[in-house]
């Protein structure tokens, strides 16, 4: 199993949808978590840490389920500059190094 | 405060010369991550440095590539006698001392192309 999976889409979604996307993690140890958001030709920009049960900023949120051991971004009134291709990471087993998933890519349509 | 940055930006190799990237991680930061990544896939780690020590290399191909994070200056990611198939955007990022966070932030990339 790969320590850390994501659907890889593509979700197309219109403008001012919600969705949400999942990330499953196998390192049960694990205490934070990250959502970056890239877009194409450019870096991974860091756009949630969660700590916790889960963050919130604006229509951004994300929650960890660790019975279930994963975690989920959901974006609420989705516009068209969401669209991106969202990377989930966890830290691995034994380093101080993260792992990505392969990433979810988003398309908001008019 | 600087970002991470990376250097050159763009790099054209013909095969069997060396390319070499470089990085600088953001003020304050001690710990260096490299990552590779290939059009439409993820990011693959490749090597993660503290100043002076390579502390996991496991994702680093055996031949041909190598790393460094010296005292002073820049880090280094080191590919000799490229082939075709170490074209891809070459990331690096950067993170506070250890036992603070785990967030990483990246560097813009070299987009490493060989012909």
């Amino acid at each position: 199993r790969k320590e850390v999976e994501q659907d890889p889409g593509p979700f197309n979604v219109p403008e001012g949808a919600t969705v949400a996307f999942n990330c499953t993690y196998s390192n049960s140890a694990s205490q934070s978590f990250f959502w970056y958001r890239q877009d194409c030709r450019k870096e991974p920009k860091l756009l949630m840490s969660v700590y916790s049960s889960g963050n919130e900023d604006g229509r951004f949120t994300a929650q960890l389920n660790r019975a279930s051991q994963y975690i989920s971004l959901l974006i609420r009134d989705s516009k068209l500059s969401d669209s991106a291709t969202y990377l989930c990471a966890a830290p691995s087993y034994n380093t101080d190094k993260l792992i990505f998933g392969t990433g979810t890519r988003l398309q908001v349509f008019p | 405060n600087a970002g991470v940055m990376q250097n050159p930006r763009h790099l054209v190799r013909r095969r069997g010369q060396e390319a070499r990237l470089r990085c600088s991680p953001m003020k304050g930061h001690s710990h260096v991550y490299w990552y590779r990544q290939l059009p439409e896939e993820g990011l693959k780690f490749m090597v993660y440095l503290q100043k002076e020590n390579i502390i996991d290399e496991s994702g680093m191909p055996k031949e041909r590539f190598s790393a460094e994070f010296p005292k002073e200056g820049p880090s280094i990611l080191r590919i000799q006698q490229v082939v075709r198939g170490d074209s891809a955007a070459y990331f690096c990022a950067s993170s506070p001392p250890q036992g603070s966070t785990y967030e990483q932030y990246f560097g813009p990339g070299t987009r490493l192309t060989v012909t």
